[in-house]
């Protein structure tokens, strides 16, 4: 049974379009994030929500929204979609609110390609 | 914020040799730093973790270090088999931050 999982694995959208990605976990944990993976790899947190309310938002642009609807799901809407927004976005989760100092979970990511 | 640097970024060695991978972070505040383990088409894993109050951590084959007034950290991995071929992950947080911060990722090749 997987902890974290996300979908779709894959998604190829063209520039524009709005799209959505899901992510849940079933660890009974109560911090979800989004972190994005550029093509050389680096990792880079977008959101955190805690018991569904939001406590980290990086410098992202607006078109991105997550929405956490209970604390076991939190999904992630991109609008208008940039052939930069190209890349693999993974949920992660994690026990509890421990500044930053707990293992986090990651899913298997979503590849998004814009065309 | 914090700014955390890995190298290199890539590294190959032979089956049974060791491989070490060094970062360095720029807040002396820091306090937690993890290594992650992220293979294949697959999401990072955490493979071992060191806090600010300990200058040495092992498990089995992989062992950390922490060295607080240099503001590094490294990863050793001994008897190396082919199952650690994978990109690694160092990485910090800040006291009273609610984020990791990680490097930039070094690509791991074990030569059979």
């Amino acid at each position: 049974d997987t902890a974290v999982s996300q979908t779709p694995k894959y998604l190829v959208t063209q520039m524009g379009n709005d799209k959505s990605i899901k992510c849940e976990q079933n660890l009974g944990h109560d911090t979800m994030y989004w972190y994005k993976q550029d093509s050389k790899k680096f990792l880079k947190i977008m959101f955190s929500y805690n018991n569904k309310e939001l406590i980290i938002n990086e410098t992202v642009p607006n078109r991105f929204s997550p929405k956490s609807p209970d604390k076991a799901h939190l999904n992630l809407h991109i609008n208008s979609l940039e052939l930069g927004d190209s890349a693999v976005y993974f949920c992660a989760s994690q026990a509890r609110r421990t500044g930053g100092t707990g293992e986090l979970f990651f899913g298997e990511g979503s590849r998004l390609t814009v065309l | 914020g914090e700014n955390v640097e890995q190298h290199p970024s890539t590294l190959s060695v032979q089956e049974g040799d060791s491989a070490v991978i060094k970062c360095t972070y720029s807040d002396s505040a820091s306090n937690y730093f993890p290594w992650y383990k992220q293979e294949l088409g697959k999401g990072p894993q955490l493979i071992i973790d060191i806090r600010s109050n300990v200058g040495e951590k092992k498990d089995q084959r992989i062992a950390v270090t922490l060295n607080k007034t240099a503001k590094h950290f490294s990863l050793h991995i001994t008897e190396t088999q082919p199952e650690d071929s994978a990109v690694y992950f160092c990485a910090a947080t800040e006291p009273d931050n609610e984020k990791l911060t990680f490097g930039t990722g070094t690509r791991l090749t074990i030569i059979p």
